[in-house]
């Protein structure tokens, strides 16, 4: 499994765009780039995937680099609900979390 | 479309005790996961089945832990006998398939003293 780098914490203004980092620098062609949060108490969330192409859903947008090597999450428009544990992982069957970003929406 | 169910949610032991998870994947997921989240850290992978067949247990601790999938549905996770180490958040996922997105219970805080 290719391994992921992700800061361990950020900040947002609430209201304010999100841009949360992964760098997957040792990613294989077959690869998908998933993202999932968790919010404390919980079970992890899927939030979003994608192999190439950039992709948005209701929650996120994921903007892939053409290499491959690196991604970005991005929450338009923050709310103080998005507080919480942000996981890039990188998966062909397997999966490997790391200990994410912390993500702290702030009024 | 119902999600994940895991139970108990908390559980307290003393070591040496054993203890046994269960999960009830989404209907129709043939893949089903059990992590291990200590506090602070990301979920590590124990165990992955495929169907009611083992794709994955290299992490798991096969001296005190086992996990069955009878019949391709339910799951039991089973520690014993338990350690202080062993007090964590135990996460139960199931996909559609190896390579589909995973969908998470609520997991089960144990907690060894």
């Amino acid at each position: 499994d290719a391994k992921t780098t992700q800061p361990t914490s950020m900040d947002c203004a609430e209201g304010r765009a999100a841009n949360l980092p992964c760098n997957h620098s040792t990613i294989s062609g077959n690869e998908y780039v998933y993202w999932y949060r968790q919010i404390h108490s919980q079970g992890p969330q899927y939030i979003i995937h994608g192999l190439k192409n950039n992709e948005t859903n209701e929650m996120a947008s994921l903007i892939i680099t053409e290499d491959r090597k690196s991604s970005t999450l991005i929450l338009p428009h923050a709310t103080l609900r998005d507080t919480a544990v942000y996981y890039c992982i990188v998966s062909a069957g397997k999966s490997t979390f790391g200990d994410g970003t912390t993500l702290t929406v702030k009024p | 479309e119902a999600g994940v169910a895991q139970s108990p949610r908390y559980k307290i032991i003393e070591k040496r005790q054993s203890v046994a998870f269960w999960c009830n994947p989404i209907s129709g997921h043939a893949t089903l996961y059990w992590y291990q989240q200590i506090l602070g850290q990301g979920p590590k992978l124990l165990i992955q089945f495929q169907n009611n067949g083992v794709v994955d247990d290299s992490q798991l601790p096969k001296d005190r832990f086992s996990a069955e999938r009878l019949k391709g549905v339910d799951s039991t996770l089973k520690i014993q006998p338990a350690k202080l180490e062993d007090s964590a958040v135990y996460l139960c996922a199931s996909s559609a398939g190896t390579e589909e997105t995973q969908y998470f219970g609520p997991g089960t805080r144990l907690l060894v003293l």
